[in-house]
């Protein structure tokens, strides 16, 4: 069936260290990925996405990898900071023409001062 | 910034009776959603909705559950006759296109009891 799921249920960093969180995913043909950070008592927001036929993308201090032959997905954050502290999610849409998104596990980073 | 909007953000409510929880997506997308996220866990799609009729839902889903867009601006997620596991955060979601990027309201907290 359909999954997402995320290795690394905590991840705990230094500020100003670099963060990687992973993703895997289970249907090869989705199309597109979001990541999302979720902050206590908030809704999911969008950090960044990307396409298949895409292996990387980057934006401002955050960047995606995608690795199609091992259905992975990473989401690096630079230079980590305290405001980064959040549940991240990667969503994936299993299929161009469904209207529905899957979401992961997620994961927990904390930042340590 | 256009954000999407959920009202009320927390309700309490006894089983058996019916909620209505509200959402007023971003203004020009076309494609709007409900997913809820029980305390602790993921992200779970319950239904989208496009062109004024479900497009698709999940097997959460049932016939407890319905959906409208009573005006141009507002959707609306109801459950008939509410039980104690449907205590949860709902997330109302909108986009502007089919697989792209959607954008969640900040939750509506519904406690059962």
């Amino acid at each position: 069936g359909e999954s997402v799921g995320l290795h690394l249920p905590t991840l705990s960093v230094q500020e100003g260290d670099n963060s990687i969180i992973n993703c895997a995913y289970s249907n090869s043909a989705s199309d597109y990925f979001i990541w999302y950070k979720q902050e206590s008592g908030k809704g999911p927001q969008f950090i960044i996405d990307i396409r298949s036929n895409m292996d990387k993308r980057q934006g401002q201090r955050v960047t995606v990898l995608l690795n199609k032959t091992v259905k992975h997905l990473s989401l690096q954050i630079a230079a980590t900071q305290p405001g980064d502290s959040a549940v991240y999610f990667c969503a994936e849409n299993p299929t161009s023409g469904t209207y529905k998104y899957i979401f992961g596990t997620g994961t927990r980073l904390k930042v340590l001062a | 910034e256009p954000e999407v909007t959920q009202t009320p953000s927390h309700q309490v409510t006894q089983m058996g009776q019916e909620v209505i929880l509200r959402c007023v997506p971003i203004s020009n997308h076309l494609y709007f959603y409900w997913y809820r996220q029980i305390l602790g866990q993921k992200v779970e799609f319950l239904v989208s909705f496009y062109n004024n009729e479900i497009s698709e839902k999940s097997e959460i889903f049932d016939d407890q559950f319905s959906v409208e867009r009573p005006d141009g601006s507002n959707f609306t997620l109801k459950i008939r006759s509410t039980k104690l596991e449907d205590s949860a955060m709902y997330f109302c979601a909108s986009g502007l296109l089919s697989g792209n990027t959607i954008y969640f309201g900040e939750g509506s907290w519904l406690t059962v009891v």
